[in-house]
């Protein structure tokens, strides 16, 4: 049982380099969802999408793109890497439209260093 | 604003019995969620709460109170993997999910 699959698990790259982070779920959850977390923060939303062909913004959406192209794949990209965008990020899905009344099922995460 | 109130850590012994909670100011509610995160690793669900009550699930229970805008993670007969940071989070008007920053437990032999 795969559920959610990120890729890289870590990387480091260097300031104004761009930067895909891939997403790939198999539970063909229709919602999806990109999260930060920094150390004494919340769980912060990037982005997020409600159905393939579909995106939001959500609380910090500055420097991060995504696409929605299908069900399965959710994809994050920094066009231009900046040391404050060092941090984990999570991709996650839920069988919910928005998310808010059902379990979100998080990927293993991917650590980001910009240097 | 929105804002999710938890501790920042909590220390309780094998064994024993310990309580996590977390008051919340939203605007509007739609559910309580408690997710359990190991140091390295996703977080998990581990339970949800709409109505006022105590949902029990094996060792773990959470309660609700909506008109006091609170909500508590009670777990019992503490095990060594059970350290980890347990996040609150709740669903606004919008169904949008507002995370507290996680309640980092210890739980020492």
């Amino acid at each position: 049982i795969a559920g959610i699959t990120q890729a890289p698990t870590s990387q480091i790259l260097a300031a104004g380099r761009r930067m895909t982070l891939r997403c790939t779920q198999d539970m063909r959850h229709n919602a999806m969802y990109w999260y930060r977390q920094d150390l004494g923060l919340g769980l912060r939303l990037i982005h997020y999408s409600n159905t393939a062909g579909t995106t939001g913004k959500g609380e910090v959406p500055d420097g991060y793109s995504v696409s929605r192209a299908n069900t399965d794949d959710f994809p994050l990209t920094l066009a231009s890497a900046v040391p404050s965008q060092t941090s984990v990020y999570f991709c996650a899905s839920s069988d919910g439209e928005t998310g808010g009344t059902g379990e979100l099922f998080f990927g293993e995460g991917s650590r980001l260093t910009v240097l | 604003g929105q804002n999710i109130d938890q501790p920042t850590e909590m220390t309780a012994t094998e064994g024993a019995i310990v309580q996590i909670n977390c008051t919340y100011q939203t605007s509007g509610f739609n559910g309580l969620f408690w997710y359990q995160q190991h140091a390295g690793e996703a977080p998990t669900f581990l339970s949800y709460n709409v109505l006022d009550g105590l949902e029990e699930k094996g060792r773990f229970s959470s309660f609700l109170s909506r008109s006091k805008g609170y909500s508590y993670l009670l777990l019992k007969e503490l095990q060594m993997k059970d350290s980890a940071s347990y996040l609150c989070a709740v669903t606004d008007s919008n169904y949008q999910l507002i995370w507290g920053a996680g309640t980092k437990l210890i739980i020492k032999p």
